[in-house]
């Protein structure tokens, strides 16, 4: 059972802009950087953002990350099918001294 | 090119023991914990545990600890997983990845574990 909440799925026509929300608490996202992950059907995940909002290397600036409080937002600007896929917030829990995922969000372009 | 390569695709029956591996190559593979992650199918993704490979501390996750191993070889840059008597619900692909960031990954093993 994930300790940050996504929505299950968001969705948009392409070129179209969508935010998937990560929702946390003290203990992992008010006090710890957050990382989103894409995952493409059928492969492993990949980093999108770190430190809630870096940008890795090679990663188009259409994807962006922001923080406020224990919540986090990753937005994906000018939708493409590629885009299509799941999609993983994740942070430091110091509760829990774990790492911990979001529940993922399935992104789909209408 | 910072690489990690998994071990390939198992499959077991229930009790068996297992070890699965991820080789780092194209950086320095002490400099970076390796962390394991769990997908069942279907499934989001579960943090195992971590292993510092610079002198092999690990910290488990609490849904994890005492179910499985975290271990490593660093003379050989390769990191592993495992258990002693698998389940059948322990089906599931197995990644590792570099932390703290989790900026490169392994490509996955697949875990298949049925009578």
């Amino acid at each position: 059972q994930s300790v940050l909440t996504q929505p299950p799925s968001v969705s948009a026509a392409p070129g179209q802009k969508v935010t998937i929300s990560c929702s946390g608490s003290s203990s992992n996202i008010g006090n710890n950087y957050v990382s989103w992950y894409q995952q493409l059907p059928g492969t492993a995940p990949k980093l999108l953002i770190y430190e809630n909002n870096k940008r890795p290397s090679g990663i188009p600036d259409r994807f962006s990350g922001s923080k406020s409080g224990t919540s986090a937002t990753l937005g994906i600007t000018g939708l493409q099918t590629g885009d299509e896929a799941d999609y993983y917030c994740g942070t430091w829990d110091s509760s829990l001294s774990a790492e911990v995922f979001g529940t993922g969000t399935k992104v789909t372009v209408l | 090119e910072v690489q990690l390569v998994q071990s390939g695709a198992e499959v077991k029956k229930p009790g068996e023991s297992l070890r699965i591996s991820c080789k780092g190559s194209g950086y320095s593979f002490t400099s970076y914990w390796i962390s394991w992650v769990r997908q069942m199918p279907g499934k989001g993704l579960e943090w195992m545990g971590r292993i510092d490979p610079s002198d092999s501390y690990t910290n488990y996750s609490p849904s994890f600890q005492g179910h499985v191993t975290i271990s490593a070889d660093k003379s050989i840059s390769t990191a592993y997983l495992q258990w002693s008597s698998l389940k059948a619900s322990d089906t599931a692909m197995y990644y590792c990845a570099r932390q703290p960031s989790g900026d490169y990954w392994g490509q996955g093993t697949l875990v298949t574990v049925s009578s």
